[in-house]
C-alpha cells in the first residue's frame, strides 16, 4: 500500500510555543489530506480536510486560527499549532488520499505532542 | 456529522476462536463507504476491511468478514480463527463519497483482547 510519513513522531514544546507536523506522502500524489487529533483510549477525531492548493475546511469546533493546516504540493501538509497550550497535548494523526477508485485513506505513523 | 456508534468498548476472544465486533451508524445519504481498521499499540492505522454501501455482497479479507444491513445500518466485523496478532483497537469508519466531501468519521473503538 501506499505510505504516508509524518515528522516528528514526537515533540515536546513550551506553553505558548508554535509547532509544526509534516505529513508526507512518499509515493503518491495526495489530493486531499486529513488530519485527527487522537486522545488516549479514545476515537480519532477529524480535525480538517485540506486539499491541494486550497483553503482547508474545518471540522464545527476546530480553531482555524489555532490549528493552521497547509496543504501546498501533492505530496506535502502541514500542521501548525500556535500558541501551544498543554490541553493541545494529544496523538495527531494526518492520512492522505489520492482519489482513486476506492478513495482510500493511507495514515501516517502519528505525532505525539506534549506542551508543557 | 455522520454519527458512527461502537457499542461495545472491550472485548475478548480465546486464540482460535471467533469473534464479532458491531457498529450502527446514521446516515441519511444512499452512497458510502465503511471501513474497519486496526489500531495496533504502534498506533499505525492499518485498514482491516471495506465495504462499498451499493454492494449487497459482504466483503471478506482472509479471515475477516463483515455483515452488512443497509437497511438496519448496521456494519459487524467477524473474526475467525483469532490470532495472538489481532489484539488491537478496532475502529469502525464511515466515509462520504467524494463529492459530498471524502470526510472519515470514525466509532469509538473496540479492545480485542486475544487470549492464548
Amino acid at each position: 500500500g501506499a505510505v504516508v510519513s509524518q515528522h516528528p513522531s514526537r515533540v515536546i514544546c513550551k506553553s505558548g510555543t508554535s509547532v509544526k507536523i509534516e505529513c508526507r506522502s512518499l509515493d503518491f500524489q495526495a489530493t486531499t489530506m486529513f488530519w485527527y487529533r487522537q486522545f488516549p483510549k479514545q476515537s480519532l477525531m477529524l480535525m480538517a480536510t485540506s486539499n491541494e492548493g486550497s483553503k482547508a475546511t474545518y471540522e464545527q469546533g476546530v480553531e482555524k486560527d489555532k490549528f493552521l493546516i497547509n496543504h501546498a504540493s501533492l505530496t506535502l501538509s502541514t500542521l501548525t499549532v500556535t500558541s501551544a497550550h498543554p490541553e493541545d497535548s494529544s496523538f495527531y494523526i494526518c492520512s492522505a488520499s489520492s482519489g482513486g477508485d476506492y478513495y482510500e485513506q493511507y495514515f501516517g505513523p502519528g505525532t505525539r505532542l506534549t506542551v508543557t | 456529522a455522520q454519527t458512527v456508534t461502537q457499542s461495545q468498548p472491550e472485548m475478548s476472544v480465546q486464540e482460535a476462536e471467533t469473534v464479532t465486533l458491531s457498529c450502527t451508524y446514521d446516515t441519511s445519504e444512499s452512497d458510502y463507504y465503511l471501513f474497519w481498521y486496526k489500531q495496533p499499540p504502534s498506533r499505525q492505522m492499518i485498514l482491516v476491511i471495506r465495504q462499498e454501501a451499493y454492494k449487497q455482497q459482504n466483503a471478506t479479507e482472509n479471515r475477516f468478514s463483515v455483515n452488512f444491513q443497509k437497511a438496519a445500518k448496521s456494519f459487524s466485523l467477524k473474526i475467525s480463527d483469532s490470532q495472538l496478532g489481532d489484539a488491537a483497537m478496532y475502529f469502525c469508519a464511515y466515509r462520504r463519497v467524494l463529492w459530498t466531501g471524502n470526510q472519515f468519521y470514525f466509532g469509538t473503538g473496540t479492545s480485542l483482547t486475544v487470549i492464548p
